[in-house]
């Protein structure tokens, strides 16, 4: 069954401390995206992927770091310079470039306590 | 910078009904414009991609419009039913990345 899983659903944070978001992806495909999406906003870019073991930023990079290390996953990891974390965050991955219908993970809920 | 508007915000018609929804760009240099729909709490589906060089496209009682040198694309969606109701959200594609709008947030009445 191919599709994009991003776990944890819901994750819950302390101030000051880093989480990683997952997201893995069965469907051959080259590149992989963060988004966040706050509400009453469209999707903001974070980090995108075009290839294995190469990573560009996106529109709100800062406090944020990704690895490509498998053309498979494509972690996030929020740490603690990110100053408001509080959001649903979208991973998505196409065949080739950003021209390239999207596809989109089920999403993760992140909660800073 | 390329911004997306999707007006109106939010949108409630009785079950039958046509559903038009707008989306406008401000920057027509795009590759191709995407219109998605997200469930509450759950990610995105595609549910139609048009190149920039067409004009529309169509998938089942979806059809999109798009007209590039005005920055307007438009979703309709024949005799509506309930479980229509989601968020629609269109994107446009300019060089490396996909620029979304807020969504309308649509609500079919049975």
């Amino acid at each position: 069954d191919g599709g994009i899983t991003q776990s944890p659903k819901y994750l819950f944070r302390k101030e000051g401390q880093n989480v990683t978001l997952s997201c893995e992806q069965n469907l051959n495909h080259d590149a992989m995206y963060w988004y966040r999406q706050d509400p009453g906003q469209g999707l903001r870019l974070i980090y995108y992927s075009q290839i294995v073991n190469d990573f560009q930023k996106g529109d709100i990079a800062e406090g944020y770091s990704v690895s490509r290390e498998k053309k498979e996953s494509f972690p996030l990891t929020v740490t603690s310079a990110q100053k408001n974390p509080t959001a649903f965050y979208l991973c998505a991955s196409s065949m080739t470039g950003t021209t390239d219908t999207q596809y989109f993970g089920p999403g993760t809920r992140l909660t800073v306590l | 910078k390329q911004e997306v508007t999707q007006i109106p915000a939010a949108l409630s018609v009785p079950e039958g009904e046509n559903l038009v929804l707008n989306c406008s760009f401000t920057d027509s240099a795009i590759y191709n414009l995407q219109w998605f729909r997200q469930d509450p709490g759950k990610g995105l589906t595609s549910l139609l991609l048009i190149q920039s060089s067409q004009r529309e496209q169509t998938s089942g009682r979806l059809n999109a419009s798009l007209d590039k040198s005005s920055g307007r694309s438009t979703l309709y969606i024949a005799a509506s039913q309930p479980g229509d109701s989601a968020t629609y959200l269109c994107a446009v594609t300019n060089d490396y990345k996909l620029s979304f709008g807020a969504g309308t947030t649509v609500t079919v009445r049975a």
